[in-house]
């Protein structure tokens, strides 16, 4: 069975100060990775995805991530961060089959003026 | 385009009572995926319907079951309630079987006292 693991329950960071969200996971098989966005009261949205090729994914807001198979980890970067990004973060992976996503605990980033 | 939409935002309800939750997806879309998020933690994997039919199932009993109705939208019951099953009920609506991007509603939080 899949499983993540999200080493950093919360997180404080400063505006524009860089930003690196930890994601290990648990697969047998290739992985479908995912990053998802919470914001309070809010539903998830999707802010970044790996399937196959470059290991290295753009997604938007100007957030990045890197798959790395040997590590098992698909950690989420950012170069500058702003106040807005201030919320919950999901690393998830995929199912063998189908959209049925298995998530981390998930890690708080509060960022500080 | 209309996104995914869940009613109640809130319900209170009594151990052992029951209770319906509802969704409706996303314009166009045929899947929809049912997580549950107990304060604090990550999404957990309900189950999921394509075509009115359940294609997929997480490690849930059975007091929890679905409908999915022919114009897409899905309904969630859970019957005789307990104090754990108080949480943040997600649905989320994609196009197809596959992995598409999954379009999560805000919501319905359930508590159970």
């Amino acid at each position: 069975a899949q499983s993540v693991t999200q080493p950093d329950i919360h997180i404080t960071v400063s505006e524009g100060a860089s930003l690196e969200l930890r994601c290990n996971y648990s697969y047998g098989a290739t992985p479908y990775l995912f990053w998802y966005v919470q914001s309070p009261g809010q539903g998830l949205q999707l802010l970044l995805k790996y399937f196959s090729g470059d290991t290295l994914v753009q997604g938007i807001k100007g957030f990045e991530a890197e798959f790395k198979r040997s590590q098992s980890s698909f950690n989420l970067r950012k170069p500058s961060v702003h106040w807005s990004d201030a919320a919950e973060y999901f690393c998830a992976v995929g199912a063998e089959a189908g959209n049925m996503l298995t998530f981390g605990g998930g890690t708080r980033l509060m960022v500080k003026p | 385009e209309t996104g995914v939409t869940q009613s109640p935002t809130h319900l209170i309800k009594t151990r052992g009572q029951q209770v319906t939750l509802r969704c409706s997806s996303q314009s166009g879309h045929n899947t929809v995926s049912w997580y549950q998020q107990a304060l604090g933690q990550g999404p957990q994997f309900i189950f999921q319907y394509y075509r009115e039919e359940e294609n997929g199932r997480g490690n849930f009993p059975p007091r929890f079951s679905g409908l999915q109705f022919p114009n897409y939208s899905s309904e969630l019951n859970v019957n005789a309630l307990e104090l754990d099953d108080s949480a943040l009920y997600l649905c989320a609506s994609s196009l197809g079987q596959g992995y598409s991007p999954l379009h999560f509603g805000n919501g319905t939080r359930l508590t159970v006292t």
